[in-house]
């Protein structure tokens, strides 16, 4: 079966520093995407940032990127120069593109971020 | 226009009840979805469609009634609820189930009471 874990439930940074959120994930498949949602008090669910898997270089969005280690199945997110508006729940999620009608996103638990002044 | 538009935004009903929530999107995709999502936790899929059609149902209560009158709209029928049932309903959609790019863009969701 297919997994995600994200191993941090909470972490807090202070406003300009930089934070990694760790995100590992098991599949035996190897055409895939890997997403990081934020889900702020607001509650809308905005996409981050995501990585083919068949793409070696590591995807990069503004301030945050990734280090995506394929082989050790590894998704971690770096947020650099961070925000108070970072503050959030990031949620690491997982789709298998061969799984045809029963394609659907796989989460991890969620790393609750909190960004100080 | 990348907006899934969700009403309404907060809904207290009755155990005895009848709603129903709205979802809207107007970017041409052809999957949507419902989402049932509890404090602190990730979304939970219950329901799938595909082209207007529904692919994947997560075993979710008939007190749950998923519809897609057409590619645009999803609605999600509520009837003799459970307070367990009080939740963050979550709309979501994306290009197609075949499509490369499977990116889901979210709506803001309803926040569910039930009394």
């Amino acid at each position: 079966a297919q997994t995600v874990t994200q191993s941090q439930p909470e972490m807090s940074v202070q406003e300009a520093e930089t934070v990694t959120l760790s995100c590992t994930y098991d599949t035996s498949e190897s055409n895939y995407y890997l997403f990081w949602y934020k889900q702020p008090p607001s509650r809308q669910m905005i996409l981050v940032i995501r990585q083919e898997a068949y793409k070696q270089q590591n995807a990069t969005e503004n301030r945050f990127s990734v280090n995506f280690q394929k082989a050790a199945k590894s998704f971690s997110l770096k947020i650099s120069d961070s925000q108070l508006g970072d503050t959030a729940m990031y949620f690491c999620a997982f789709i298998e593109l061969n799984a045809g009608n029963n394609r659907k996103l796989i989460w991890g638990l969620g790393t609750s971020l909190a960004v100080n002044p | 226009d990348t907006e899934v538009t969700q009403t309404p935004k907060h809904l207290v009903m009755g155990m005895t009840n009848k709603k129903s929530l709205k979802c809207e999107q107007h970017m041409g995709h052809r999957a949507m979805y419902w989402y049932k999502q509890k404090a602190k936790k990730p979304p939970e899929l219950m329901f799938v469609y595909s082209y207007e059609k529904l692919s994947i149902n997560e075993s979710v209560p008939s007190r749950f009634s998923p519809e897609c009158p057409n590619s645009s709209l999803l609605n999600l029928h509520l009837h003799a609820l459970q307070p367990e049932d009080s939740a963050l309903y979550l709309c979501a959609s994306s290009q197609g189930r075949a499509a490369r790019n499977t990116e889901a863009f979210f709506g803001q969701g309803t926040r569910l009471t039930v009394v």
